[in-house]
């Protein structure tokens, strides 16, 4: 049971928009900041998103973040067949002192 | 870039040590957290070691049975997790800790910006 919560699987089509919610509290989404993370079959984790809404270097602005109160957002707009990963996300405790992840959510492209 | 130590094979009970090399950017600048991801399953937080305070956190549910150390000389992390179950198969990442802490409002940013190519380690009899 994660502390994050995320949904399984979302799917959508080609060209269009999705989002993936992360539902947290005060102790760690609301008061903390998210990062969000994709990972393809069988490769490492990559940085999408931190800072609630900051894109690193290198990731198109075809993926975004939000947040408000204890729940954050990512929205991935104009859909390929290569965004198909799984999606984290991630952020700090404060109550615990811990990290904590979603349980992610697997993207389908339909 | 971090490079992580190859595959490893354990027996229940045994302990194993997982390094992390850095190069590129100045080792002492960052923390390093460790992840690992069972068969199947999804991300777990192992924890990290934090360059903003210098401290090391656990997760909870492997306080006791692990520690993390960092080598500035060779810019090298290191996990070790003792007492291994069947249960601890997975593979392990260690990641670039970007982090900031806005002192105003107390509020921290964790995010892991660069990650090894991962660590399997099977514990099997």
């Amino acid at each position: 049971q994660s502390v994050l919560t995320q949904p399984p699987s979302v799917s959508a089509a080609p060209g269009q928009k999705v989002t993936i919610s992360c539902s947290g509290s005060s102790s760690n989404i609301g008061n903390n900041y998210v990062s969000w993370y994709q990972q393809l079959p069988g490769t490492a984790p990559k940085l999408l998103i931190y800072d609630d809404i900051e894109r690193p270097s290198g990731i198109p602005d075809r993926f975004s973040g939000s947040k408000s109160g204890t729940s954050a957002t990512l929205g991935i707009t104009g859909l390929q067949t290569g965004d198909e990963a799984d999606y984290y996300c991630v952020t700090w405790d404060s109550s615990l002192s811990v990290g904590v992840f979603g349980g992610g959510t697997k993207l389908t492209v339909l | 870039q971090l490079v992580q130590s190859g595959a490893d094979v354990k027996k229940p009970g045994a302990s194993v040590k997982v390094s992390c090399k850095a190069s590129g950017y100045k080792f002492a600048a960052y923390g390093i957290t460790w992840v690992r991801q069972a068969p199947g399953q999804g991300l777990e937080w192992m924890g990290g070691i934090s360059a903003v305070n210098v401290k090391t956190y656990y997760a909870q549910n492997l306080q006791g049975r692990i520690s993390m150390t960092t080598n500035t000389s060779t810019s090298t992390a290191y996990m070790e997790l003792r007492r291994l179950t069947s249960d601890d198969t997975a593979v392990y990442y260690c990641a670039r800790l970007f982090e900031t802490l806005y002192v105003d409002s107390g509020r921290y940013s964790p995010a892991f910006d660069t990650w090894g190519q991962g660590t399997v380690v099977t514990v099997s009899s």
